[in-house]
């Protein structure tokens, strides 16, 4: 049974460019959250979505940042005109439910940004 | 912002037990106390959490004050493996039981 995946692990952007990180849910996950660690940070909530719904996105900031998980295929988290303050560790979980003690992480998607 | 606070860093010997601390100044009452490690390179993984009560699992304990304002994390017998950053958060049972909030943890160094 797979983990969640993430890809690309490492993403290399340059300033104005946009960037696009993918996730994929474990086998049975409907519930997709990302979470952003900058470097020697914690880690911070962003959003949390559902299939095709975006239940709380309180922790992402309001402009050039946006997410989705359609029906079908991966969740995108996406970032348009990219600064180098964006440059972090993007985190990934999903669970069978709501609730943390079901939330598995993917490896991180590592946004390096020029 | 985090809520927690915790050593930035400490050592313990293989095979001896790792006692990790954090201080929840200003948890409410249904507000859970849970640990995440991780490991290098790697996403967070959960290790145990618990409300009121001391709770073991085939990880670690998590021991909680009785006023609740600080907990420690055991594991038993530490090994190399278990060098990583620990983090100690606070989440609520309502609405919103879904978002962890870490500081920015502690590093254990686990020495042969």
């Amino acid at each position: 049974n797979a983990g969640v995946m993430q890809n690309p692990r490492h993403l290399v952007r340059r300033r104005g460019q946009e960037a696009r990180l993918r996730c994929s849910p474990m086998k049975g996950h409907s519930h997709v959250y990302w979470y952003r660690q900058l470097p020697e940070e914690g880690l911070k909530f962003m959003v949390y979505l559902q299939k095709e719904n975006i239940i709380d996105e309180s922790g992402m900031p309001k402009e050039r940042f946006s997410a989705e998980f359609p029906k079908e295929g991966p969740s995108i988290l996406r970032i348009q005109q990219v600064v180098r303050g964006d440059s972090a560790a993007y985190f990934c979980a999903s669970s069978p439910g709501q609730g943390i003690q079901g939330q598995f992480f993917g490896p991180g998607t590592r946004l390096t940004v020029l | 912002d985090a809520k927690t606070t915790q050593p930035p860093s400490m050592d313990c010997a293989e095979g001896r037990a790792a006692n990790l601390p954090c201080n929840h100044s200003t948890i409410s009452g249904n507000e859970y106390v849970y640990w995440y490690r991780q490991i290098h390179s790697q996403g967070p993984q959960y290790i145990i959490h618990g409300l009121k009560n001391n709770e073991t699992n085939e990880m670690a304990s998590l021991i909680i004050t009785e006023d609740r304002k600080s907990s420690t994390l055991i594991l038993p017998h530490a090994t190399l493996r278990d060098t990583a950053v620990y983090y100690c958060g606070e989440i609520g049972s309502g609405g919103s039981n879904y978002k962890l909030t870490f500081g920015k943890g502690t590093l254990l160094t686990v020495n042969p």
